[in-house]
C-alpha cells in the first residue's frame, strides 16, 4: 500500500550539531509539506515544495533547509540545532491537483 | 497571509450529546476547508473537508459547515463517544496547494 514514512521516530541532538530528518511517500505526489508541531502554536509550516528541484520558505523557516531531488523524498536538516528547535515534525504530501494533506506519523526531535 | 481561529481551546461534552467546533478564517479567497483529527502520540488524520461551493456536508456522525460571507465554518460531532475525545484542527487553503491550520481544539468526551 502506498504510505508516507518519517525517520527516525525519535532523535535526541546536541545544540549546534546538523540533523536531517527523513520523509518518503510511495503516493507519487507532486507536493510535499513539513510542519512543525508545538503546543500552542498547532501546525506551523516550515518548508513545502510542489515538485523536483522546487523548494518554498513557509511560515518559520529559519534555521532549516530542504530540498527535493526526486518525488519521494524530503528530507528536512536543521543546520545548527537549537533547543528553540525541540519539537515534533510533521511531513505530509498532497498530490497536484488535490488539496488532502495527508501526514507522516511524525518525528519527535528533542534538543539539548 | 490567511489566518484561521479556532474556539472553543477545549470543550468537553458527555457522551452522547453534540459537539460543535468554529473556525474562523481572513482570506475570502480561501476555498477549501479540511478538519483533521488527532488522536495522543498520533498523526493528524482528514475525517471531512469542505469546498466553497457547497454549504453543508455530512459523514455518519460528523458534518461540517461553511458561512462563506460570515467567513466561519464549524465541525459538528452528534452522539459523541470516548473515541472522539482528541485534538481537532481546522485548515483553509486558497487554491494554492497550502493549508493554514488553526491552533487546535481539545475535544473531551465524558463517559
Amino acid at each position: 500500500d502506498a504510505e508516507i514514512t518519517q525517520s527516525p521516530r525519535h532523535k535526541i541532538t546536541e545544540t549546534g550539531r546538523q540533523v536531517t530528518l527523513a520523509c518518503h511517500q510511495t503516493w507519487n505526489h507532486n507536493n510535499m509539506f513539513w510542519y512543525r508541531q508545538d503546543l500552542g502554536h498547532g501546525l506551523r509550516l516550515i518548508h513545502y515544495s510542489y515538485g523536483v528541484q522546487d523548494t518554498n520558505k513557509g511560515e518559520v523557516s529559519d534555521g532549516y533547509s530542504v530540498s527535493r531531488s526526486n518525488t519521494e523524498d524530503l528530507p528536512l536538516t536543521l543546520e545548527s540545532a537549537a533547543s528553540s528547535q525541540t519539537s515534533v515534525y510533521f511531513c505530509a504530501s498532497s498530490s497536484g491537483r488535490g488539496e488532502t494533506q495527508y501526514f507522516g506519523p511524525g518525528t519527535r526531535l528533542l534538543v539539548l | 497571509g490567511e489566518n484561521v481561529e479556532q474556539h472553543p481551546s477545549t470543550l468537553s461534552v458527555q457522551e452522547g450529546d453534540s459537539a460543535v467546533i468554529k473556525c474562523t478564517y481572513s482570506d475570502s479567497a480561501s476555498n477549501y476547508f479540511p478538519w483533521y483529527k488527532q488522536e495522543l502520540g498520533k498523526r493528524p488524520q482528514l475525517i471531512i473537508d469542505i469546498r466553497s461551493n457547497v454549504g453543508e456536508k455530512k459523514d455518519q456522525r460528523i458534518a461540517v459547515t461553511l458561512n462563506k460571507t460570515a467567513k466561519h465554518f464549524s465541525l459538528h460531532i452528534t452522539e459523541t463517544q470516548p473515541e472522539d475525545s482528541a485534538v481537532y484542527f481546522c485548515a483553509a487553503s486558497k487554491g494554492n496547494n497550502r493549508l493554514a491550520f488553526g491552533k487546535g481544539n481539545q475535544v473531551v468526551v465524558i463517559p
